[in-house]
């Protein structure tokens, strides 16, 4: 079936530390999007990309990095820069034909510092 | 700029009890608009959509909305409701120029009492 799969589920993070989610899908979708997840907050859009090599930042890139080299594929880093990193991370993907069909979600990373 | 606010982050309902949760929204243009459920530690999945065709969206697991363009809102609806039922939902607005800008909602976590 397809889908999308984040991994880890956990991570813990040193300070200091970058780490990278993964984050892949067999949709054949051509956007993917990286959002962070707090409690009470909703959802804030990290980053987003369209096409392969090339991507664009969201509300709360600060602290953050991404690569889409492969279409099926788009990790995001956090850097040490990023100085709040405990949060529910979900990477999204969507068709992109001129109308807005919704997003498809992976199943979240859990990142907490330690 | 488009927004989305959501009356009540907590609304609790009997089994078997009509499920309201409302969701008002702003945007300068035409809207497509979603519901989202996410159920603990996982992703978020699609319910439903508007996207200008008929007002009245049905969606999955028995939910459905009405888009009201005089008052701005696309409130989420369930006859009975049913203990799975129990999670946390968002709205969503994104504008028809711009769809990868798409704008969660706070979320309303909705409990099912027996």
């Amino acid at each position: 079936d397809g889908g999308i799969t984040q991994s880890p589920k956990y991570l813990f993070r040193k300070e200091g530390q970058n780490v990278t989610l993964s984050c892949e899908q067999n949709l054949n979708h051509d956007a993917m999007y990286w959002y962070r997840q707090d409690p009470g907050q909703g959802l804030r859009l990290i980053y987003y990309s369209q096409i392969v090599n090339d991507f664009q930042k969201g509300d709360i890139a600060e602290g953050y990095s991404v690569s889409r080299e492969k279409k099926e594929s788009f990790p995001l880093t956090v850097t040490s820069a990023q100085k709040n990193p405990t949060a529910f991370y979900l990477c999204a993907s969507s068709i992109r034909t001129g109308q807005n069909y919704g997003y498809t979600f992976g199943s979240g990373t859990r990142l907490t510092v330690v | 700029a488009q927004s989305v606010t959501q009356l009540g982050s907590h609304v609790s309902v009997s089994e078997g009890a009509l499920v309201l949760l409302r969701c008002n929204y702003s945007s300068s243009v035409p809207p497509y608009l979603f519901w989202y459920v996410q159920y603990p530690n996982q992703g978020l999945q699609l319910l439903l959509k508007y996207t200008s065709a008929a007002t009245l969206v049905k969606g999955i697991n028995g939910f459905e909305a009405e888009f009201k363009k005089s008052e701005t809102s696309f409130h989420l609806t369930k006859p009975s409701a049913h203990m799975s039922d129990a999670a946390e939902y968002f709205c969503a607005v994104s504008e028809k120029t711009s769809y990868d800008k798409v704008i969660f909602g706070p979320g309303t976590s909705l409990s099912v009492i027996p």
